[in-house]
């Protein structure tokens, strides 16, 4: 089956820059989706079809997708942005969901 | 809209357990609905998703020939059969709708399933 590789962590100053990336093969054919969960909540849909954010969500998410990773870029960074981040696609040949390993955001 | 999760319980492995997920506030027969999984510490894991009216889901290899997914869009309510539970399905589970035009915009709370001796 297909599989999503993320960064265990990322960690960055408020107000700079994090960039969290979901390796996968030829993930650029793909629509990747991206969900924040915070300790003990739900997880929330802050990006999906590579590029497009959900309404509520800030201007500061971003996505891209290309070659074999795909990338959520948070711009000035928050507290409130600290969280677990997962990529997720639709693997067509198995017709299954999949998620990556997840990303822990840490904000110094 | 809302999504309410239950059935969760404590059960010993080679047990069965049945959750339901309770949807409201949105027209529930126009939207696919999905299963993850968080066991404990541990990220997500897909699980399974179901159409519309019923008739075309698929489920995760870990669960396949184990777990089954249904709907009843007359009580607005999705269920995961889960039989022959292992230890290794302890976990929030989580249902999500999702809509046509996007992935899973909504999770529902989560309910605890338990697997243990």
């Amino acid at each position: 089956s297909y599989v999503l590789t993320q960064s265990p962590s990322v960690s960055v100053a408020p107000g700079q820059t994090a960039r969290i990336t979901c390796g996968g093969k030829n993930i650029g054919n793909k629509n990747v989706h991206w969900y924040q969960q915070k300790p003990g909540q739900a997880p929330v849909l802050v990006m999906y079809y590579n590029r497009d954010r959900p309404s509520g969500i800030p201007e500061r998410f971003s996505g891209s997708n290309s070659g074999n990773t795909a990338t959520l870029t948070v711009s000035r960074v928050e507290a409130g942005d600290e969280a677990d981040y997962y990529c997720q696609v639709w693997d067509s040949n198995s017709d299954q969901r999949v998620f990556g390993g997840g990303t822990k955001l840490t904000v110094l | 809209e809302q999504l309410v999760e239950s059935g969760g319980a404590l059960v010993q492995p080679g047990g069965s357990l049945r959750l339901s997920c309770a949807a409201s506030g949105f027209t529930f027969r126009t939207h696919w609905m999905q299963w993850i999984r968080q066991a404990p510490g541990k990220g997500l894991v897909w699980v399974s998703r179901i159409n519309g009216d019923g008739s075309d889901i698929t489920y995760a290899d870990s669960v396949k020939g184990r777990f089954t997914m249904s709907r009843d869009n007359a009580k607005n309510t999705v269920f995961l059969q889960m039989n022959s539970l292992r230890v290794e399905d302890t976990a929030v589970y989580y249902c999500g709708r999702e809509p046509a035009t996007s992935p899973v915009d909504y999770w529902g709370q989560g309910t605890l399933v338990t697997v243990s001796s």
